[in-house]
């Protein structure tokens, strides 16, 4: 079965240290991958997506991460956090044809300490 | 560009009630998607659209519909409501016309029913 795994439901980390947020991903086939960030009251916001290509990607925001088949993960990471980063981060795969059925994780509540 | 709207922002109804939420996408975008999101199970797939056309649908009751009228404006109705039903409905538009457009969020209706 298709699926989308954040093993991690809440992360708490200090301002100024790094950041790595864990997805991994039971699929057919190599699938689209993103991440998205939604603040409170707000929608989700497109942080990067992985299509094809080098596998590591860059977004917005300084995030980047980096898809590795062998391990059916793309983890998300940042090499220095800001409060503003205090979100939650959802990780979600979507078929390489034209569909929008989008398979999401169940999010990672991100904390960051002043 | 106009982001992507819903109205209303809040929704407060009794169970066997029904509900119609709107969704109206950004202009040029003909692709409307609809998510239901709840604690713990993160972003569940309801129904996409495409120029008036269902083209993609969940696993959901058929107490869940949906339409898209001419000018890509979305609507979502759900019948017979449920307290199971209490979530944040969020809609999602893309331009739809290849693989891997980015979906756009609306900050979401949250209905809760009591």
């Amino acid at each position: 079965a298709q699926s989308v795994t954040q093993p991690d439901i809440h992360i708490t980390v200090s301002e100024g240290a790094s950041l790595e947020l864990r997805c991994n991903y039971s699929y057919g086939a190599t699938p689209y991958l993103f991440w998205y960030v939604q603040s409170p009251g707000q929608g989700l916001q497109l942080l990067l997506k992985y299509f094809s290509g080098d596998t590591l990607v860059q977004g917005i925001k300084g995030f980047e991460a980096e898809f590795k088949r062998s391990q059916s993960s793309f983890n998300l990471r940042k090499p220095s956090v800001h409060w503003s980063d205090a979100a939650e981060y959802f990780c979600a795969v979507g078929p390489k044809r034209l569909a929008y059925k989008y398979i999401f994780g169940t999010g990672t509540r991100l904390k960051v300490l002043a | 560009k106009a982001g992507v709207t819903q109205t209303p922002r809040y929704l407060i109804k009794t169970r066997g009630q029904q509900v119609t939420l709107s969704c109206s996408p950004i202009s040029g975008h003909r692709s409307v998607s609809w998510y239901q999101q709840t604690p713990g199970q993160g972003l569940q797939f309801l129904f996409e659209y495409f120029s008036e056309t269902q083209r993609n649908k969940g696993n959901f009751p058929g107490r869940f519909s949906g339409r898209q009228f001419s000018n890509s404006r979305s609507e979502m109705n759900v019948s017979t409501l449920e307290l199971g039903d209490s979530a944040l409905y969020l809609c999602a538009s893309s331009p739809g016309t290849s693989q891997g457009n980015e979906q756009f969020f609306g900050p979401g209706t949250r209905l809760t029913v009591l």
